[in-house]
């Protein structure tokens, strides 16, 4: 079965432009989540969706960062304005029941 | 409040040597606990996992990890290291079914012939 996809997988901007990223979970996968890891650190959860609805959204910067799963299929995530911050991996992913399968991540350089 | 701490943030081995990465974590309800590794330029890939039943966890490449609720410890072990095994290394806890997981700030295993 194929796995959780991301595009693009590396991204560079300048301080202020704005960024998407895109998703495609697994076939059949209810629950899709979204993370943020820097450099050094573990992944930290952003936004988590139960089909197409918002599950939990605490951790994400709402002034400048938003997420949507329309169809309950395909999410993307952006960035608007984007600041040096911002520069991480922005990891997908998926799961059915329990166990979340994840994404290569998509790599972003705010300059 | 959950939380993970790995007490190693690297640890460097020979290649064939026993390896063991320390992992603690702190929880008010039952935990579900999980070892992660992630390849330069990949995505994170589950090593292995304990939801409930025997404490000792076998997963992939080798690789086993205890759950000790007493010390609230799920370290990772491994008898013999390849150089394959060089990677960075996250435990992470999770509540309930659905709920997203709290990593630790990995653990870093580099292994030298």
């Amino acid at each position: 079965e194929a796995g959780v996809a991301q595009s693009p997988r590396y991204k560079i901007i300048e301080k202020r432009q704005s960024v998407a990223f895109w998703c495609n979970p697994i076939s059949g996968h209810a629950t899709l989540y979204w993370y943020q890891q820097i450099l050094g650190q573990g992944p930290k959860l952003l936004i988590q969706f139960q089909n197409n609805g918002v599950v939990d959204d605490s951790q994400l910067p709402k002034d400048r960062f938003s997420a949507e799963r329309l169809k309950g299929v395909d999410s993307t995530l952006k960035i608007q304005p984007a600041k040096l911050e911002d520069s991480a991996v922005y990891l997908c992913a998926s799961s059915l029941v329990g166990e979340q399968y994840f994404g290569p991540g998509t790599r972003l350089t705010v300059t | 409040a959950q939380s993970v701490t790995q007490l190693d943030s690297q640890v460097p081995v020979f290649e064939e040597a026993p390896v063991e990465l320390r992992c603690n974590y702190s929880s008010s309800v039952s935990v579900y606990l999980f070892w992660y590794v992630q390849y330069p330029n990949q995505g994170l890939q589950l090593l292995l996992k304990y939801l409930s039943g025997s404490t000792l966890v076998k997963g992939i490449n080798g690789f086993e990890a205890e759950f000790n609720k007493s010390q609230t410890s799920f370290h990772l072990r491994k008898p013999s290291v390849h150089i394959s095994d060089t990677a960075e290394y996250f435990c992470a806890v999770r509540g309930q079914a659905g709920t997203a997981l709290i990593f630790g700030k990995g653990t870093t295993l580099s292994v030298s012939s």
